[in-house]
Parts: C-alpha cells; structure tokens; sequence
C-alpha cells in the first residue's frame, strides 16, 4: 500500500529565507507521481508541484522546487525567497501512474508553515 | 480560482439528517474526485465518477452515495449524519480518468459540514 509521511507538524521560516519541507513515501510501485498542495486558511487546496517517478530532473515551479532523491523515497519541497503568503498547510501527495489506476491521491498529515516578517 | 466550484461553503445540519454537496468541475473536465478532510482522519478520497460512471471507490460509508449527472456536475449525499461527519468535504476535477498521466488534480474551496 501507498504511504506518505511527513514528519513536520509545524515550522517557522524567517521572510525571504528559504525553506524545506519533508516528505517521505513509500510504494512498491515503479511508476508514480508526486504532488505538493498549498492549503492557506481560506481552505482551498491550490496545486503547487509535480514530480513523475521517472523525471530524472527534479521539477521547479517559480519559487518551488522539488528536492527529488528516489532510492530513499523521498520528495522535499523547497520553498525560495519565503514571503508571508506562504504561511499555510503544506501537504505532500502521491498516485500510481498504472494505466489501470485512477487518480486516487494519497496524501501525508501536512506541515503548517509560518512565515515571520 | 480553481474552476472547480462547490456549494454551499458551509452547512450546519443535525445528527440523523440528510445533506447534499454539489460540484461543478472545471470545463471540459469529465472526472470528479470527493475527499474528505477532518482533523482525526486528514485528506482521504472518498469516490471517483468518470463522465457519469463510478470509477473508484475510496473509504467511503454505506451512509455516503455520490452520482454524476450527464452535465458532469456532481453530488454527494449525506446520510443519517453522526458528529464524526463533520469535516470539510472537497471536490476535485480533472480531464481524463487518471490512468497514465501526470494531469494536476483541480479542488474546489470545500464545503464545511458542521453536524451538531
């Protein structure tokens, strides 16, 4: 079965430093996906990275990257130049790309990110 | 702005009632996700329709039912509610079914259920 950990219940980033949140998983599928949302206060969820098990560079977004390392399951996301907007829930997020499956994602417990000015 | 829309934002309702949670996904996109978030439990899928058919099912109960409408709109019904019920429900869309691609899933802002 699909896992993801993430062992970060909260942290704090000084304004304009950058910032990584962890994220471990664990499958024994060859050929997934990995996904990192954003939840602020207001609640949505807005989608922020992706990387596919077989990318052999790790994904950047703007300020997001991903810190991808696949013999020891692990996909960090590394947050640039923090600004106080960031502050929100951070949740890490995994599917199987089989062409038999569906979109099921599976999501960690979340990090809570507070930006200090 | 997701494209995803969900309504109501929030919804208070009494042990034993029957609710409706309804999702318009994004245009053009023909599958619908419903995932639950409560604090005990966190983010868990719930069900998957596909341009009207169920196409995965999660850890949803037997008091929990879901359909897709041919205008790919979306509801969720609630049943003989319980407290533990009470979380944040979320709608998500995407174009395909999933299988074999890396397409980002699209959520809506949630509807908060509050069972008292």
């Amino acid at each position: 079965a699909q896992k993801i950990t993430q062992t970060q219940p909260g942290m704090f980033v000084q304004e304009k430093e950058a910032v990584t949140l962890d994220c471990t998983y664990d499958t024994s599928d060859q050929s997934y996906g990995l996904f990192w949302y954003k939840q602020p206060s207001s609640g949505e969820m807005i989608f922020l990275i992706y990387q596919g098990s077989y990318d052999e560079q790790n994904a950047t977004e703007g300020r997001y990257s991903l810190n991808f390392q696949k013999a020891r399951k692990s996909a960090n996301l590394v947050i640039s130049a923090s600004q106080l907007g960031d502050s929100a829930m951070y949740f890490c997020a995994m599917r199987d790309l089989r062409m038999d499956s569906s979109y099921k994602l599976i999501f960690g417990s979340g990090t809570r990110l507070l930006v200090r000015p | 702005d997701s494209g995803v829309t969900q309504t109501p934002k929030h919804l208070i309702t009494a042990t034993g009632q029957r609710v409706t949670l309804r999702c318009s996904p994004r245009s053009g996109d023909l599958s619908v996700y419903w995932y639950q978030q409560s604090l005990d439990q966190g983010l868990q899928f719930l069900i998957q329709y596909y341009n009207g058919e169920e196409r995965a099912k999660g850890n949803i109960l037997e008091r929990f039912s879901a359909q897709q409408f041919p205008d790919l709109h979306s509801e969720l019904n609630l049943s003989s509610l319980e407290l533990g019920d009470s979380a944040l429900y979320f709608c998500a869309s995407s174009a395909e079914a999933g299988a074999g691609t890396n397409e980002k899933l699209f959520f809506g802002s949630g509807t908060q259920l509050s069972v008292l």
